[in-house]
């Protein structure tokens, strides 16, 4: 079955540090990846999505992602964070063979230090 | 632009009582799904319709109901709240099905919070 993991629950950096946060799936093809932002009390916002082409994806808000599908991974970046990037952040996937459904990550929080 | 609304915002219920969660969309997303989010277990599908009288069992439906009579809503029943239903529920929907409906993004409704006692 498909599954998507997100290795880290929590994660705190430093303002104005490097973001790395990890995405790998289990998938049978190669998926359709999403990365999406949850602040406190909201409901989910994309941040950016891959469905083909250059593994290197742009998002919004600074954030990009890159897929290695040797790794079977869909890691999210950002070079420098801000204190309003703190919230929870999601990692999905989604196919074709699977039709409508997207699966999601258990989320990772992360926490900015000022 | 009000795009996924949900009410209530948060519901407490006892044991055995009866409830319907709202949402209503107003972009003519045919595509309407619900999700219950618990901690370290991300968001999980509950149901999820492709339109107008059409609905689906995701991965966790039991104990809900769910019907489509119209493209804009799509409300969430429990039919008697257990305390394993505790939860933050949050409707989602994404534009038409078709070929390439599965890799169009899910804009989210801020949520409802539930508890059951």
């Amino acid at each position: 079955a498909q599954s998507v993991t997100q290795p880290d629950i929590h994660i705190t950096v430093s303002e104005g540090a490097s973001l790395e946060l990890r995405c790998n799936y289990s998938y049978g093809a190669t998926p359709y990846l999403f990365w999406y932002v949850q602040s406190p009390g909201q409901g989910l916002q994309l941040l950016l999505k891959y469905f083909s082409g250059d593994t290197l994806v742009q998002g919004i808000k600074g954030f990009e992602a890159e897929f290695k599908r040797s790794q079977s991974s869909f890691n999210l970046r950002k070079p420098s964070v801000h204190w309003s990037d703190a919230a929870e952040y999601f990692c999905a996937v989604g196919h074709m063979e699977y039709g409508n459904k997207l699966v999601f990550g258990a989320g990772t929080i992360l926490r900015v230090k000022s | 632009n009000a795009g996924v609304t949900q009410t209530p915002k948060f519901q407490v219920l006892k044991t055995g009582q009866s409830m319907t969660l709202q949402c209503a969309q107003d972009m003519n997303h045919e595509y309407m799904s619900w999700y219950r989010q618990d901690p370290g277990m991300g968001l999980r599908l509950i149901h999820y319709s492709v339109g107008a009288g059409i609905t689906d069992q995701g991965e966790v439906p039991n104990g809900y109901n769910v019907s489509r009579s119209t493209t804009e809503d799509f409300p969430l029943r429990l039919l008697s709240a257990a305390p394993s239903q505790t939860s933050v529920y949050f409707c989602a929907s994404r534009v038409t099905p078709g070929t390439r409906s599965y890799n169009s993004p899910l804009h989210f409704g801020n949520g409802t919070r539930l508890t059951v006692t």
